[in-house]
Order: C-alpha cells, then structure tokens, then sequence
C-alpha cells in the first residue's frame, strides 16, 4: 500500500501559540487529502478537504481560520492549528487519496497535539 | 442519511475465534466499504474492501460479506490472535472525487489468550 507520513508524531505547545503539522505521501501523488480529528475512544471526524492549489473544503463547525490549510503540492498538506487552547488537544490524522488508487484513501500516523 | 452505523461496540473473542462486526448504512449510492485497522496512538490502516458488485471478498484471515438489499456488511475475522486486538472501523464512500468516507464509530477488538 501507499505510503504516508505525517511530523511531527506528537508535540507538546504553550496555549496561544501556533503548531504546524505536515502531512506528506511518500510514493504517490495526492491530488486530495483529508484531516481528520480523533478523541480518545471515538471515530474519526473530518475536519477539512484539500485539493492541490485550491482553498480547503472546511466541514460544518470546524473554523477555517483556526485550522489553516495548506497543500502546495502533490505531495504535501500542512495544518496549522493556531492560537492553540488546551481544548485544541487531540490526535490528529492526515489522509491522502490518488486517482491513481481509485477510492482508496490511505492515512498517515497521527500526530498527538497536547496543548498546556 | 451519511450515517454509517457499526457494532458491537466492543468485542472479546478467544483465540482461534471467529470475530465479527457488522455495519449498515442507509445511502444506497455508497459504492466503495472499507474496513480500517487502528492500533493505539497510530492511524488506520487500510485493511479490505468491497465493492457492491461482490457479495464476499476474503484476504487471508479477513473476510468482508455485503448484503446489497440490506444494506449491511460486516468483517469476519478468523481464527482471531492476540495481534488483532485493535480498533476496526468500517467506512461507505460513493465514486467520485468529491466524495468523502463516512465511518461507523469504531469496534474495539480484544483477543485473549
């Protein structure tokens, strides 16, 4: 299967700063990749879509302006959580989807945000 | 309509067992179900899959059956190990780049010895 990585794996950050996420797909082009938030013993909860070049795809109640996305290539996507608040703490997952691998969305291993 | 409904919630099955999960949805254009693995404090991985066209697809211990008029279908693991104690999670998805997974809220296997 496709390969994709995600850095950091986990980091620890002061409320009210600001944390970058980076998302790559190490053998595949990505023309979309999801993010994912997951809490404790619960399911996956789409936050945004990205499409190379274009503005993410925010879902309902996720702010755009708190979790900016990025992805500027066929290979990469970074979330960037700003202005963080211990409520902003949580695993986060990056997806990558090809046409090449028709409807086969392969993930990243998450990074853990904790935020003092 | 997106929902994607999954249980049991947790699962305890012995060694050498046979595991099983069961899904349903309601969107009869889903076309694409997936069943994810996820270990603690790791991402999914992507485990088997089935299209509507096919009523069972096995890969080595893992087997998906999809009743279309139901609209179910479940993982059948067998001959269950302790390694497979993990996270399964089942998914629906319609063909399209637009598209996006929906996921059932998760079944937490353990197997004992």
């Amino acid at each position: 299967g496709a390969v994709v990585s995600q850095h950091p794996s986990r980091v620890i950050c002061k409320s009210g700063t600001s944390v970058k996420i980076e998302c790559r797909s190490l053998d595949f082009q990505a023309t979309t990749m999801f993010w994912y938030r997951q809490f404790p013993k619960q399911s996956l909860m789409l936050m945004a879509t990205s499409n190379e070049g274009s503005k993410a795809t925010y879902e309902q109640g996720v702010e755009k302006d708190k979790f900016l996305i990025n992805h500027a290539s066929l290979t990469l996507s970074t979330l960037t959580v700003t202005s963080a608040h211990p409520e902003d703490s949580s695993f986060y997952i990056c997806s990558a989807r090809t046409i090449g691998l028709a409807g086969k969305q392969f993930f990243g291993p998450g990074t853990r945000l904790t935020v003092l | 309509q997106q929902q994607v409904k999954q249980s049991p919630q947790s699962l305890i099955v012995q060694k050498g067992g046979i595991s099983i999960i069961n899904c349903a949805y309601e969107n009869t254009a889903f076309d694409y179900f997936p069943w994810y693995q996820q270990f603690p404090g790791k991402g999914p991985a992507l485990l088997i899959a089935i299209r509507p066209d096919v009523s069972e697809k096995k890969e080595g211990r893992f087997t998906i059956s999809f009743n279309k008029s139901a609209k179910q279908f479940s993982l059948h693991i067998m001959d269950s190990q302790p390694g497979d104690s993990a996270t399964y999670f089942c998914a629906a998805k319609q063909t399209g780049t637009a598209s996006k997974l929906t996921f059932g809220t998760g079944t937490r296997l353990q197997v004992t010895l």
